[in-house]
């Protein structure tokens, strides 16, 4: 079975562009989270869909946006781009959403905002 | 508040020496538990968990890990070291809390686990 699929890989932004990057889960999972790994904060939690509804939001602003589709792909966008933007996000699916499940991770969008 | 503390920033074992990687968690609760591990540019790979019953989990590549309520602690281990489990490690923590905590992990800032042949 595939894993977890993130488009693009790497991606290059200037200060105040706008990036939208995409996950594909793995076949049949239906819950999709995101998180924002900087080496300053570590790994933070930034949204999770299921259902294609947002079931759960990290402290981020509201430049951070995302959305599920019905086949569970999911897209998270940040707009108007800062400098500490620049980080590996990471998109994690799990089965479905709960306490117990696991979560893992696809391989990240590595994005550098100049 | 919740949180998870890795209190070592690096690790060094020697190949073949058993190695602990620490973890610590401060929930209410009973908390679930996770060990991730991350090699140089990539994802991160799923190890273990403890969800409940016995608190000594095995999981992938010969790690184990240990669950201890009264000292709130879930170390990693291995009884013996491979140069290739050389990686960071994160460990993380979900909580009970409602319906808006469940796909929410919490990780530690991450243990470098360095294996010297």
């Amino acid at each position: 079975k595939a894993g977890v699929t993130q488009t693009p890989r790497y991606l290059i932004k200037t200060r105040g562009q706008q990036v939208t990057l995409s996950c594909s889960p793995i076949s049949g999972h239906r819950s999709v989270s995101w998180y924002q790994q900087t080496p300053g904060q570590g790994l933070q939690f930034l949204f999770e869909y299921f259902s294609e509804t947002q079931r759960n939001k990290g402290n981020f602003p509201g430049r951070f946006s995302g959305r599920q589709f019905s086949n569970s792909r999911s897209e998270m966008n940040v707009s108007t781009l800062e400098l500490g933007d620049s980080a590996l996000y990471l998109c994690a699916s799990s089965l479905a959403t709960g306490i117990q499940e696991t979560q893992y991770f696809g391989p990240g969008t590595r994005l550098l905002v100049l | 508040a919740q949180s998870v503390a890795q209190p070592e920033d690096q690790v060094n074992v020697a190949e073949g020496n058993p190695l602990t990687v620490k973890c610590t968690y401060s929930v209410s609760g009973n908390p679930y538990l996770f060990w991730y591990v991350q090699y140089p540019n990539r994802g991160l790979q799923f190890l273990l968990k403890y969800i409940t019953g016995d608190n000594l989990v095995k999981g992938s590549y010969g790690f184990e890990a240990e669950f201890n309520k009264s000292q709130t602690s879930f170390h990693l281990k291995k009884p013996s070291a491979l140069v290739s489990d050389s990686a960071l490690y994160f460990c993380a923590v979900r909580f009970p809390g409602g319906s808006g905590n469940t796909g929410k992990l919490i990780f530690g800032q991450g243990t470098t686990l360095q294996v010297k042949p």
